[in-house]
């Protein structure tokens, strides 16, 4: 059963402490990627990795870190450096980073509360 | 940074009827073009993808691309409840290497 998955679904924290999301993809996938959805607005990048032990700033990479060590996982940690961490955040992978057919996969997201 | 806009609605359809969401789009470059289903509270799932000018129909679902009026447009047809939810469109850009969403449109279909 292939797919992408994502934990926990529900997430709460106090501010000033780190917090890391896990990503697990079993699609054989290169590339993986992190947004950030807020009530309202559009998916935002934070960051993306198009191959193991690479990644690459997005829009939004501030107060954010990732590490891909093995091709299905990549988890996003957003640290006391991020102002606004209260979001859904959202894993997507897709078969290549690059190249025409560019369709991306999404995990079922992680709602962080940072109180 | 490339855009791509959407109306944000609701747009509101009775059931039976033909829901027409559209989106446009800056980067002339983009070659890749894809609409993806939310609803409320979950991720969002890909309905559609559309590469080459013209309509591509899949189901209930037609994508209409026009790149020269860098345009992209999704049609539901026999519109049901069950497609109320939030609909995204996203482009490729090219310059960029990434999909650039659009802040989603929101259909009601009533009953």
């Amino acid at each position: 059963d292939g797919g992408i998955t994502q934990s926990p679904k529900y997430l709460f924290r106090k501010e000033g402490q780190n917090v890391t999301l896990s990503c697990e993809q079993n699609l054989n996938h290169d590339a993986m990627y992190w947004y950030r959805q807020d009530p309202g607005q559009g998916l935002r990048l934070i960051y993306y990795s198009q191959i193991v032990n690479d990644f690459q700033k997005g829009d939004i990479a501030e107060g954010y870190s990732v590490s891909r060590e093995k091709k299905e996982s990549f988890p996003l940690t957003v640290t006391s450096a991020q102002k606004n961490p209260t979001a859904f955040y959202l894993c997507a992978s897709s078969i290549r980073g690059q190249g025409a057919s560019y369709e991306q996969y999404f995990g079922p997201g992680t709602r962080l509360t940072v109180t | 940074q490339k855009e791509v806009e959407q109306n944000s609605g609701p747009l509101s359809v009775p059931e039976g009827a033909i829901a027409s969401l559209n989106c446009t789009y800056s980067d002339r470059g983009s070659q890749s073009f894809f609409w993806y289903r939310q609803y409320s509270g979950k991720s969002p799932e890909l309905i559609m993808s559309i590469y080459s000018n013209g309509d591509k129909e899949d189901g209930r679902f037609t994508a209409q691309l026009n790149k020269a009026s860098q345009y992209v447009s999704l049609l539901i047809r026999d519109s049901q409840p069950s497609d109320s939810a939030t609909y995204l469109c996203a482009v490729h850009s090219g310059g960029y290497n990434k999909l650039i969403f659009g802040a989603g449109t929101r259909l009601a279909v009533h009953p």
